[in-house]
């Protein structure tokens, strides 16, 4: 699977959107692009995933550059409960579904 | 989303016993359980695949005489850590999915502390 790089940590104000970004250069052409979230003390929750076209779902947006060398997670109007670790994973979809986590972006939302 | 399982939230045992937590899918059958390891600060390191009715397959590193993975039906799968010591205390995570290309969902993860 491809791998993925992710800011550390971001900061959003409440009610802002959230924009997370991350860069998958090497990303195979049958792999997508995943995204999770681990709250603390919690196991990862399921946002999205997409291969080439924008996605949205009523958790958040997608957004997949054209050469798909990377992409951006959106929530729009963040809340003090989307600070989470979120995770970008790119990986072939039908294989045998092991996801590999990276170290992820700790998204703050302040009030 | 589909909904997973895990139990206990948390357990605390002396040194030397074995532990049995459970990973339940409650609203679907899961054909892939995996079981997953989380140390302070750190991301989420996978231990093993397990299918239903298949012996569960380990990742590099991974004892499969000290963590065993039992998966007996399409909703319940199993990891016993057995002989724990303080280095195991660790999250352990479970996901579940059903048929190949659906999403793989969470378990709310099991916090073991030894003693």
């Amino acid at each position: 699977d491809a791998k993925t790089t992710q800011p550390p940590s971001m900061d959003c104000a409440e009610g802002r959107a959230a924009n997370l970004p991350c860069n998958h250069s090497t990303i195979s052409g049958n792999e997508y692009v995943y995204w999770y979230r681990q709250i603390h003390s919690q196991g990862p929750q399921y946002i999205i995933h997409g291969l080439k076209n924008n996605e949205t779902n009523e958790m958040a947006s997608l957004i997949i550059t054209e050469d798909r060398k990377s992409s951006t997670l959106i929530l729009p109007h963040a809340t003090l409960r989307d600070t989470a670790v979120y995770y970008c994973i790119v990986r072939v979809r039908g294989s045998n579904y092991k996801l590999t986590f990276g170290k992820g972006t700790l998204l703050t939302v302040n009030p | 989303g589909a909904v997973v399982s895990q139990h206990p939230s948390w357990v605390i045992c002396k040194s030397g016993t074995s532990v049995k937590i459970e990973c339940r899918s409650l609203d679907f059958q899961a054909t892939t359980m995996f079981w997953y390891r989380q140390f302070p600060k750190q991301s989420l390191m996978l231990m093993a695949t397990s299918n239903e009715g298949s012996k569960a397959t380990y990742e590099q590193g991974v004892e499969k005489d000290k963590f065993l993975i039992n998966h007996a039906s399409l909703t319940l799968s199993t990891l016993t850590v057995t002989s724990a010591h303080p280095e195991d205390s660790s999250f352990y995570i479970c996901s579940a999915r059903t048929m190949v290309n659906t999403e793989a969902f969470f378990g709310q993860g099991t916090r073991l502390t030894v003693v």
